[in-house]
Order: structure tokens, then sequence, then C-alpha cells
């Protein structure tokens, strides 16, 4: 059984098109995560929610809208994808105000923009 | 501004010797401190923690020592294993603010059996 989950495992696509990448947790989290890994390993934040409400909002494009339909669920959708997108997506899951702040991360999307 | 520096950025060591991973960070309000481990093609796996009221803590062969007034800690892992090549991550977060992790850059460990 896997903890968190993220579909499609893989996602090449052409420059300007909009694609969705989903993850799902079965944890009983009330916190999820989107992480970027760049070509070069670096991991970054992008996102968080907290019992579906947006509570981490980096520096990103707004090309990038996150959305989350309730607490085990956290989609990213990307538009007008750009060369630059390529990378590899995590989502990852933690309680929040909890005394685990542990977070577990998903087998990761990589995403290949053409 | 890299907030969590990770040295060095690749290690080789031989089966049964000891890796050391060091991370400084800058931020004091970090208060809680994972390390990941990474295999090609797989997400981050939660290795071990620490918050900063602890100065070391071991599970297995895994140790991390934290020195609060430095502002470092370090990944032991002890009696390295070829299983154990992989790359590690180090992290820091602030647990009242959201909790996002921010990494170190990576350090890439090879154990030559």
């Amino acid at each position: 059984d896997t903890a968190v989950s993220q579909t499609p495992k893989y996602l090449v696509t052409q420059m300007g098109n909009d694609k969705s990448i989903k993850c799902e947790q079965n944890l009983g989290h009330d916190t999820m995560y989107w992480y970027k890994q760049d070509s070069k390993k670096f991991l970054k934040i992008m996102f968080s929610y907290n019992n579906k409400e947006l509570i981490i909002n980096e520096t990103v494009p707004n090309r990038f809208s996150p959305k989350s339909p309730d607490k085990a669920h956290l989609n990213l959708h990307i538009n007008s994808l750009e060369l630059g997108d390529s990378a590899v997506y995590f989502c990852a899951s933690s309680f929040q105000g909890a005394s685990s702040y542990e977070q577990y991360f998903g087998p990761g999307t990589r995403l290949t923009v053409t | 501004q890299q907030q969590v520096k990770q040295s060095p950025q690749s290690l080789i060591v031989q089966k049964g010797g000891i890796s050391i991973i060091n991370c400084a960070y800058e931020n004091t309000a970090f208060d809680y401190f994972p390390w990941y481990q990474q295999f090609p093609g797989k997400g981050p796996a939660l290795l071990i923690a620490i918050r900063p009221d602890v100065s070391e803590k071991k599970e297995g062969r895994f140790t991390i020592s934290f020195n609060k007034s430095a502002k470092q800690f370090s990944l032991h892992i002890m009696d390295s294993q070829p299983g154990d090549s992989a790359t590690y991550f180090c992290a820091a977060s602030i647990r009242a603010a959201g909790n996002k992790l921010t990494f170190g850059g990576g350090t890439r460990v090879l154990v030559k059996p």
C-alpha cells in the first residue's frame, strides 16, 4: 500500500501545453506539499495546503496552480508549459501542529517539456 | 541566498567505513532538522530527524549530531554498506510556519565493496 502516490510517473509534452499531476495520500495527514527537484537535484518547496487551505505559496509562476479537493488529494496544474518547467515534481504530506512533523514523499513525476 | 549549506557534494567510502555529511544553516528560527535518503528514480525517504533541544540522535547505523551554537548538524553513517549508496539531503524547517522544508544541495555517497 503506497502511502503517497502520484500520477503520472512520467509526463512528456510540448511547450505551450497544459498538464496536471495528481497526488493522493492515505496516511490521514492534514497537510500536503509540492516540491520541485531540478536537473542538479536541488529540492525546493512550491506550495503547501493544510486542510484544503493554501498556506505556503513560494515564488512560483502563476502558470502553476495547485488544487486540493480534500485533505487526501493535492493536484498541480501547469499552464503554457515552458522548457524550464522540466523537472521532477514531488508531492509530500505530514501532520501540522502535532508532535510529529515528518514529511513523507511520493515517488515523483518526471516532467519533460520538449 | 542558500539557507542550508551541505558538504561534501560527493563522498566515496569503503564498505565498513564511516560516512560523514555536514550541514550548516543560517536561520536560527529553524526548529526541525530531518535527513532524507534518495535512490535514483525514487522519492526522498525520511531517514532520521532531530530537534534543536537534543545534541545527538541515533537510529541503527545512522546518527545525527547537532550543534546549536555553531548552527551545524551532521549525519554519520556507521559501518557503511553498498546498499547505502544514494544521495543524502539535509533539511530544516520552522514547524509553526507551515513546516516547509529548506533543503541542502545533497551529497552523493558511493560505498565501495
